[in-house]
C-alpha cells in the first residue's frame, strides 16, 4: 500500500509565478490536510479537504492561497504570486473517514523556494 | 483553543545516556497526544500516539511516553540514545471526538547525539 504521495518535491519559483503542489492520498482515504512549516518552526495546518469538499480552511492565508481536491485525481494546493515569505515546506496528510484526529498519515513534503 | 509547549528547542546529548524531551499542552477537553519525529529533509514519522487507556505509551524505535493528565504533560523518553535518533521531534494535539481533525503541533525540538 503506497503511502501518502506528493509531488514536485521540490520546486522553485520566482516572485510572482505560480506554485502548484499536488497530494495524492493512501489508497483508501477520502480526507486530506494542508501544513505548512516555515524554517526552523512546527507545521501549522492550513486546510481541510474531502473529496469536492472544503471542511475547515481556518490556517489559509485569505489571500492568493486555495486549495482543490476534486472527484478524480490529487488534491492541489495553489499559490497565485508566490513571494519570498512563502518559501517553506509543505506537508500534506490523509486518515480514513472519520479518523482523522488521531490517524493521519503524512507525505515526504513539497519544498518550495522562491527566488 | 489548544496549543503545545516544548520546552527546549535543542537537546545535546551523549551518544547511549537516556534523554526526555519535554511537551505540555493546554486545552479545556479532551485530546489526542501525538510525537512525530522528522529526519533532515524528510517528512514526519509517527513515533507514538496517546488515545485513552494506559498512561506509559510505547513507541517505535525504543521511545516511550507518559501522559500526566494532572500537569497536562506529555514528556517522551528513551533509556539509551544512538547516533541514529539525531533529527527534529515535534509533540502535537488533536481534539478528542471532534470532526475538526486538525492536528496542532509544537515548534519542535532537535536532538542532537554526541559519540
Amino acid at each position: 500500500n503506497a503511502g501518502v504521495m506528493q509531488n514536485p518535491r521540490h520546486l522553485v519559483r520566482r516572485r510572482g509565478q505560480e506554485a502548484r503542489l499536488r497530494c495524492s492520498p493512501m489508497k483508501g482515504h477520502s480526507h486530506v490536510y494542508w501544513y505548512r512549516q516555515l524554517p526552523e518552526e512546527g507545521l501549522k495546518f492550513m486546510v481541510y479537504l474531502q473529496k469536492e469538499n472544503i471542511i475547515d480552511e481556518s490556517g489559509m492565508p485569505k489571500e492568493r492561497f486555495s486549495a482543490e481536491f476534486p472527484k478524480e485525481g490529487p488534491s492541489i494546493l495553489r499559490i497565485q504570486q508566490v513571494v519570498r515569505g512563502d518559501s517553506a515546506a509543505y506537508f500534506c496528510a490523509s486518515s480514513p473517514p472519520d479518523r482523522g484526529m488521531y490517524e493521519q498519515y503524512f507525505g515526504p513534503g513539497t519544498r518550495l523556494t522562491v527566488t | 483553543a489548544q496549543s503545545v509547549t516544548q520546552l527546549d528547542s535543542q537537546v545535546p546529548v551523549f551518544e547511549e545516556a537516556p534523554v526526555e524531551l519535554r511537551c505540555n499542552y493546554s486545552s479545556s477537553v479532551s485530546v489526542y497526544l501525538f510525537w512525530y519525529v522528522q529526519y533532515p529533509n524528510q517528512g514526519l514519522q509517527l513515533l507514538l500516539k496517546y488515545l485513552s487507556g494506559s498512561t506509559l505509551v510505547k513507541g517505535i524505535n525504543g521511545f516511550e511516553a507518559e501522559f500526566n493528565k494532572s500537569q497536562t504533560s506529555f514528556h517522551l523518553r528513551k533509556p539509551s540514545v544512538h547516533i541514529s535518533d539525531t533529527a527534529e521531534y515535534f509533540c502535537a494535539v488533536s481534539v478528542a471526538y471532534s470532526s475538526a481533525s486538525k492536528i496542532i503541533f509544537g515548534s519542535g525540538t532537535r536532538l542532537s547525539i554526541r559519540p
